[in-house]
């Protein structure tokens, strides 16, 4: 039974360029949380996505930053022009449920993003 | 906005002494959980909490969520070296219903031998 999956595991990234972050969620799980966590730092939560359809991004930034999870394939978070301080370990979780209660969430492994 | 504090940052003890971390809602929360995460790796959920005034116990592991649903502890008792990590508490936005969490900063916990 395979847990959450992401890849890559490291990026490196010049400033400037864009990055590409996938999330699998574990099997029969719908529901797909990104949150990117600072050395030292908690998790900051990002998005929060179903299939096709973003439900909450309230923690994303503005520009430059976008999510999508489609009807098939990983859900996939975009960072374009990445700059400096989007260094940083970005986690993707999932759960069975999310609107209208809180299951726990199981992470994937991350991705350790450093932009040189 | 709703905000979640973790004290301590780090503790240091010695292998076989108790460790708690303490974490404060700003806000009441309708359940609040708990992770782990080691060294360059991934959290993992530890337990959910629902109830005012819950206790919970895992081996080692005592979980208490307050009266009014705002506090949680975790106390760990005679930590062993495999203890170490960072501890997060993390709880639904008092105006989400969706599984948003906002996480504490974590407290780090460092086990000597």
């Amino acid at each position: 039974n395979a847990g959450v999956m992401q890849n890559p595991r490291h990026l490196v990234r010049r400033r400037g360029q864009e990055a590409r972050l996938r999330c699998s969620p574990m099997k029969g799980h719908s529901h797909v949380y990104w949150y990117r966590q600072l050395p030292e730092e908690g998790l900051k939560f990002m998005v929060y996505l179903q299939k096709e359809n973003i439900i909450d991004e309230s923690g994303m930034p503005k520009e430059r930053f976008s999510a999508e999870f489609p009807k098939e394939g990983p859900s996939i978070l975009r960072i374009q022009q990445v700059v400096r301080g989007d260094s940083a370990a970005y986690f993707c979780a999932s759960s069975p449920s999310g609107l209208g209660s809180s299951y726990e969430q199981y992470f994937g492994p991350g991705t350790r993003l450093t932009v040189t | 906005g709703q905000q979640v504090m973790q004290i301590p940052q780090y503790q240091h003890v010695q292998e076989g002494e108790d460790f708690t971390t303490y974490c404060n809602s700003s806000t009441t929360l309708s359940n609040i959980q708990w992770y782990k995460q080691r060294p360059g790796g991934h959290p993992v959920f530890l337990i959910q909490l629902v109830k005012s005034g819950e206790v919970k116990k895992q081996k080692r592991l005592t979980f208490q969520f307050g009266e009014a649903k705002k506090n949680s502890s975790l106390h760990i008792t005679a930590t062993q070296t495999t203890d170490v990590g960072t501890y997060f508490c993390a709880g639904p936005p008092r105006s989400s219903n969706t599984g948003k969490l906002i996480f504490g900063q974590g407290t780090t916990l460092q086990v000597k031998p």
